[in-house]
């Protein structure tokens, strides 16, 4: 399995508080990816980066935003959670190699009430 | 828009039997794509991929089929076990970039 973790695995926080979601990875990989699954619309991508400092925008980024100041941590910041950032977020790693699969994190189940 | 989709939101099949699972897309610059299986409580699992170059890939139980020209691709598991019930999604990745695109999933249930 790819060394990947993230943390905290489960959190409950209030609308309006900031939350920072933790992604890190043990291989090395180039390239780490946020994603958010919800009923009825599978993996949704927010952000990813390309490595050290670079990160873009993927289809579901308002709201959020992030950070990498290391190959191995990536960052998800929540600036204000609301209601409908209730969800599970997973992080992905994958590597330069063509074609890329994308090997997955276990995920946090973030509840905003 | 939608541009990886699965129609089937779920599949029952019974243990030993094929299970035929599809995906449709619409985005003709996909030039690559993946399977993924989920557990409960768990991060998805890269499961078999196809490159857009070929129609065919194995890997054991599993075959992906790719037909480009009806932009369509189809997961078969043979024979079908209690242990594959899980969720499959099907994901498209653009020769533009690294992201992935994935579908809803499919609920596979394999009942002994």
């Amino acid at each position: 399995d790819a060394g990947i973790t993230q943390s905290p695995r489960h959190k409950v926080t209030e609308t309006g508080t900031p939350v920072t979601l933790r992604c890190h990875q043990t291989e090395n990989h180039r390239y780490m990816y946020w994603y958010r699954q919800d009923p009825g619309h599978g993996l949704r991508l927010i952000h990813y980066s390309y490595g050290v400092k670079d990160t873009d925008k993927g289809e579901v980024s308002d709201g959020y935003s992030v950070s990498r100041s290391k190959t191995e941590d990536f960052l998800l910041t929540l600036e204000s959670a609301t209601s409908s950032q209730t969800s599970v977020y997973f992080c992905a790693i994958s590597g330069t190699g063509f074609p890329n699969e994308q090997f997955f994190g276990p995920g946090t189940r973030l509840t905003v009430l | 828009d939608q541009q990886v989709k699965q129609n089937s939101p779920s599949l029952s099949v019974q243990e030993g039997r094929i299970s035929i699972l599809n995906c449709d897309y619409t985005n003709s610059m996909f030039d690559y794509f993946l399977w993924y299986k989920k557990y409960p409580a768990e991060g998805p699992t890269f499961l078999i991929s196809i490159s857009s170059i070929k129609d065919k890939n194995e890997d054991g139980r599993f075959t992906v089929f790719l037909n480009k020209s009806a932009k369509h691709l189809s997961l078969h598991i043979v024979p079908s076990q209690p242990g594959d019930s899980a969720v499959y999604f099907c994901a498209a990745r653009s020769m533009a970039g690294t992201a992935l695109i994935f579908g809803k999933g499919t609920t596979l249930s394999v009942s002994s």
